[in-house]
């Protein structure tokens, strides 16, 4: 059975740094693209990252662009997401999420989520 | 980057009636479509993938349509379980991919 586990979130100051962690297991994690997606409290939801099966390939949706940066170990079986210049607007539940099959597709398998909140 | 409009943003519903959703895309997203139910303090669940193809373990009564920029979700004989906020997603190219701002499915 597929389980992701994300961890890592917390309270953090405006510009403030965090990084999240995103433990995979029950399937082959390293043939699979994975994935960010985050919530704000009461809002829909907002792609915020991906990283190839290999960690060759990675993509931001341009609000996280220069200040995010995602990776991977496979041997480790975790995604990352190195969150950097945190702002009020970050505040959200971040969910870690595998594609369905491998080559860029949708996300059949989704963690818990961990909350952001950047506040002073 | 490709916008993806839901709507109604809200759709009331009797149970047991059949619920007609909307999602479309700015630009043409082929059949590269996926639509997600989320519950209250839940992650998203996969429904429907490839515009019209059911996820695992999802009930007929969920079905999708639509190819291009215009697409449907409908869930009949609506039941309790289903009162539930929806979400399309597009992931045609590469990423990064957009979702729709949501479509909350309640009692009427």
């Amino acid at each position: 059975e597929v389980h992701l586990v994300e961890s890592g979130g917390g309270l953090v100051q405006p510009g403030g740094s965090l990084r999240l962690s995103c433990s995979a297991s029950g399937f082959t994690f390293s043939t699979y693209s994975m994935h960010w997606v985050r919530q704000a409290p009461g809002k829909g939801l907002e792609y915020v990252s991906g990283i190839s099966s290999n960690g060759g390939s990675t993509y931001y949706a341009d609000s996280a662009k220069g200040r995010f940066v995602i990776s991977r170990d496979n041997f480790k079986n975790t995604l990352y997401l190195q969150m950097s210049s945190l702002r009020s607007d970050d505040t959200a539940v971040y969910y870690c999420a595998k594609e369905r099959t491998t080559g860029w597709y949708d996300f059949d398998h989704w963690g818990q989520g961990t909350l952001v909140t950047v506040s002073s | 980057e490709i916008v993806m409009t839901q709507s109604p943003a809200t759709l009331s519903v009797s149970p047991g009636e059949t619920a007609t959703l909307s999602c479309r895309a700015s630009q043409s997203v082929s059949s590269h479509l996926a639509w997600y139910q989320q519950k209250p303090g839940q992650a998203p669940r996969l429904l429907i993938f490839d515009a019209s193809s059911r996820a695992s373990a999802i009930p007929a009564r969920f079905s999708g349509s639509g190819s291009g920029t215009e697409f449907r979700l409908i869930i009949s004989s609506l039941q309790s379980d289903d009162f539930a906020f929806y979400y399309c997603q597009h992931y045609h190219h590469m990423p990064p991919w957009t979702f729709g701002q949501g479509t909350k499915v309640e009692i009427k």
